[in-house]
């Protein structure tokens, strides 16, 4: 059953502690993606990567860090830089990493910082 | 970087009615793509288009890409409760990625 997995579905830590996401896919998908979801904000990129071993920042990397050590997974660690971090997140993935491929979301993680 | 405009940010039907929201650019867009996201979800692929005039149709869904491909818009005959949902454009043009727009957050009264 190929897919894009988060865990966990909802997280809770305190201010100033750091905290890695996790996405992991079984879909050979070469692009990865993390994006940040607020209420009436949209879909904002946050870090993308197009091939093992290499990723971009997108428009809110700041106080955000991704590896990609291996092509099925790509963790997002929010550190303690994150200004106002409590947020959904969505990964997603994609065949190819240009804008005419299809992502493919996972089920998100909901994170609060008290 | 690209931005692309989508409205309304929120629309109310009553059930057997119609829906549009539109995407807009003042650029020229490659592509636009169509997600849907139910509440408690995560956005779900719908359609693409790439070809200027082209229209598109599922079902009770319409989808069309301007002219200029400039905009885009979706539309759905006669809602159904199963609709309720935000849909999101995301639109494709010099940067490399998709942008998304803020989307249009539907809601069906029965």
């Amino acid at each position: 059953d190929g897919g894009i997995t988060q865990s966990p579905k909802y997280l809770f830590r305190k201010e100033g502690q750091n905290v890695t996401l996790s996405c992991e896919q079984n879909l050979n998908h070469d692009a990865m993606y993390w994006y940040r979801q607020d209420p009436g904000q949209g879909l904002r990129l946050i870090y993308y990567s197009q091939i093992v071993n290499d990723f971009q920042k997108g428009d809110i990397a700041e106080g955000y860090s991704v590896s990609r050590e291996k092509k099925e997974s790509f963790p997002l660690t929010v550190t303690s830089a994150q200004k106002n971090p409590t947020a959904f997140y969505l990964c997603a993935s994609s065949i190819g990493s240009g804008y005419t491929d299809t992502q493919y979301f996972g089920p998100g993680t909901r994170l609060t910082v008290l | 970087g690209q931005q692309v405009m989508q409205i309304p940010q929120y629309q109310h039907v009553q059930e057997g009615e119609d829906f549009t929201t539109y995407c807009n650019s003042s650029t020229t867009l490659s592509n636009i793509q169509w997600y849907k996201q139910r509440p408690g979800g995560h956005p779900v692929f719908l359609i693409q288009l790439v070809k200027s005039g082209e229209v598109k149709k599922q079902k009770r869904l319409t989808f069309q890409f301007g002219e200029a491909k400039k905009n885009s818009s979706l539309h759905i005959t006669a809602t159904q409760t199963t609709d309720v949902g935000t849909y999101f454009c995301a639109a494709g043009a010099g940067s490399y990625q998709l942008t998304f727009g803020k989307g249009t957050k539907l809601s069906v009264i029965p």
